[in-house]
């Protein structure tokens, strides 16, 4: 069906890298713009990147701007997200969302998430 | 970038009507869409309301949104309340290829 899964989280010490994967089946994956939105314990929702459906454009909050990096491999129906310099308060469930095609700015479709831990 | 505040929490008993207000703290509530996100315990979030008062296929016409440029807030009604409409929810809206949420209102069914 109509999905996306995330994969890739897990526990990393502060200061380290980890990627985030997600995948995306039964839809034209090249079709859309993709978001990354986390969620940390006890916490809201927090917008994190998008990326336009070709990887022409790319968009950050300011928190991981400069440490984190959304990209696309159109041909493996593939998001990713490479955190580097990772800090405590960057632990959180990440979901991938997929944006719609008329608005990209609406979350039309979500993962069930992949928690990252950072702590040392 | 502009902030989307919600009330913490509310409550209403099973079959009444609620109203969850999100307002915005800058610019015009009417230059951006709002939209609408349900989040139960343990499962991912669903649009519930989208284009500010949009309905998506499979969410019952109870969920209403509207807009209100007069007090620059949106509001998510949902009638005939249900239990398992018991959740989080989160209004969204975006400017500047920047995407903001409220802090989520705790919506309890007693």
């Amino acid at each position: 069906q109509v999905q996306v899964v995330e994969s890739g989280g897990g526990v990393v010490q502060p200061g380290r890298s980890l990627r985030l994967s997600c995948a995306a089946s039964e839809f034209t994956f090249s079709n859309y713009g993709m978001h990354w939105v986390r969620q940390a314990p006890g916490k809201g929702l927090e917008w994190v990147a998008v990326i336009w459906y070709d990887g022409s454009k790319k968009y950050y909050t300011d928190s991981v701007k400069g440490r984190f990096t959304i990209s696309r491999d159109n041909s493996k129906n593939t998001l990713y997200l490479q955190m580097n310099s990772l800090r405590v308060e960057d632990t959180a469930v990440y979901y991938c969302a997929r944006g719609q095609l008329a608005l990209i700015w609406y979350f039309h479709l979500w993962g069930r998430g992949t928690l990252v831990t950072v702590s040392s | 970038n502009f902030m989307l505040t919600q009330p913490h929490s509310v409550s209403e008993s099973p079959g009444k009507t609620v109203t969850i207000s999100c307002t915005r703290s800058s610019g015009n509530i009417a230059s951006n869409y709002v939209q609408w996100y349900q989040r139960r315990p343990g499962s991912a979030p669903t649009a519930v309301i989208y284009e500010n008062n949009q309905r998506p296929s499979g969410v019952p016409d109870r969920f209403s949104g509207s807009i209100d440029s007069s007090s620059n807030s949106a509001s998510l009604t949902i009638s005939g309340l249900k239990t398992e409409d018991e959740a989080d929810y989160y209004c969204q809206s975006y400017d500047s290829n920047h995407v903001v949420f409220g802090g989520g209102t705790k919506l309890t069914v007693l």
